[in-house]
Order: structure tokens, then sequence, then C-alpha cells
């Protein structure tokens, strides 16, 4: 199964842009790059998924390299909501199911 | 517009009891996914069903767990003579069609303690 690779943790100050980075070299053809995040004591919740171009939605946007091999996603404004673990996965491996990595921890600053 | 429903929020069991998780989805959505998240550690997969079919079970332990999603209903996670260690975060999520490219909706968990 290809797999993801992101940073344990990112710090940010409220209000500023936050890039978060997700390696996926091995990904195939077919993967879908998907985005979760879990806040503290809640369930997973869906954030932006894309294919090959760009995706923007009223969460996030989703920066795909040309090569598919890496992805960031933006947050464009961060608040102390968006305090989470962000996962990056990919889709398309061995059904539906999607396989949690450690995620990115990140901090937003007041 | 409701969401994934998972009940109870918590529960607490003794050893050798039987925990019963129920799940329901979101409206319109016949498949469901239950990860187990283990304190400290990250989500896994455990089984994927369609209504009264379950598609994939690979993550599921072999013994005391079963999954089932009847016609109608929730879906139910049965744990049989629970032990110490499936003390866990239980997380139900669904789609409404097949596909690698559908989100999964998450509901808020159930927390499970085994005294």
């Amino acid at each position: 199964d290809a797999k993801t690779t992101q940073p344990n943790s990112m710090e940010s100050n409220e209000e500023e842009p936050v890039h978060l980075p997700c390696n996926h070299s091995t990904i195939s053809g077919t993967d879908y790059i998907h985005w979760y995040r879990q806040l503290p004591s809640q369930g997973p919740e869906y954030v932006i998924h894309g294919l090959t171009s760009n995706v923007n939605n009223r969460m996030a946007s989703l920066a795909i390299a040309e090569d598919r091999k890496s992805s960031t996603l933006i947050l464009h404004r961060a608040t102390l909501r968006d305090a989470a673990v962000y996962y990056c996965i990919l889709g398309g491996n061995a059904g539906n199911m999607l396989t949690f990595g450690g995620g990115t921890r990140l901090m937003v600053k007041p | 517009n409701a969401g994934v429903m998972q009940n109870p929020r918590h529960l607490v069991r003794r050893r050798g009891q039987e925990a019963r998780l129920r799940c329901s989805p979101m409206k319109g959505h016949s498949h469901v996914y239950w990860y187990r998240q283990l304190p400290e550690e990250g989500l896994k997969f455990m089984v994927y069903l369609q209504k009264e079919n379950i598609i994939d079970e690979s993550g599921m332990p072999k013994e005391r767990f079963s999954a089932e999603f009847p016609k109608e209903g929730p879906s139910i996670l049965r744990i049989q003579q629970v032990v110490r260690g499936d003390s866990a975060a239980y997380f139900c999520a669904s789609s409404p069609q097949w596909g690698s490219n559908q989100p999964q909706h998450f509901g808020d968990g159930t927390r499970l303690s085994i005294l």
C-alpha cells in the first residue's frame, strides 16, 4: 500500500495561512489524496480530496504537485478551532478503507 | 441534517461482559465502516459493511468481535467477553457509494472502558 509522510507537528499563529505538507512518493495513478482532521475528543472530519488538479472548498485548499508525489493542505486563515491532528490519506488501494498514519498535530497560537 | 449518530457515547463494561455499539449512518448512506482508536494510537480500520453484507472484515479481530448492518436499523459492532485491551474509542463512518473518491463521514465515537 502506498504510504504518506507528514511532519509530526506544526505551529501557526491565529489568522495566518497554514501549509501542511504530505509526501506520497509511491502513489499510484488511481489513488485519490484525502485529508481528514480530528479535533480533540471528536471523530475524524473530512476536509478535502483530489486526484490531479488543485481543489478548493469552504474549509481549505489542496495543492497537488504535478508529479503527484506530494501535496499541501492550505488553511487560508487559521483559527483556534483549527487546532487538530491532520491526516493525509491515499484512497484507492484495498477497497474503501482509510489507512490513518500519525498525522500532523497543528497547534494554533492566539 | 443529521450526521452519523453513534450511541452510547460512553460505555463501561466489566471483563467478560458483552458490549454493543450502535451506528446510524447519514440519511441516504448505505455503506458503513468501523474504526478503532486505542489510547495514544492512530485509527485502525476494522470492518466495512453494506446493507446486510460484510464487504471487508480484514481489520477485525478473529475472535469475540462481530458486526452487522441489517436491512432495517443501525449497524451494530458487538464485542463478546470483553477484556481490558478492548478499551478504546470506536468510530463509525458512512458514505453514500462505493469508491475510493468517496468521503467518509464520521460519528463522534463510542468510548468503551473495561473495568
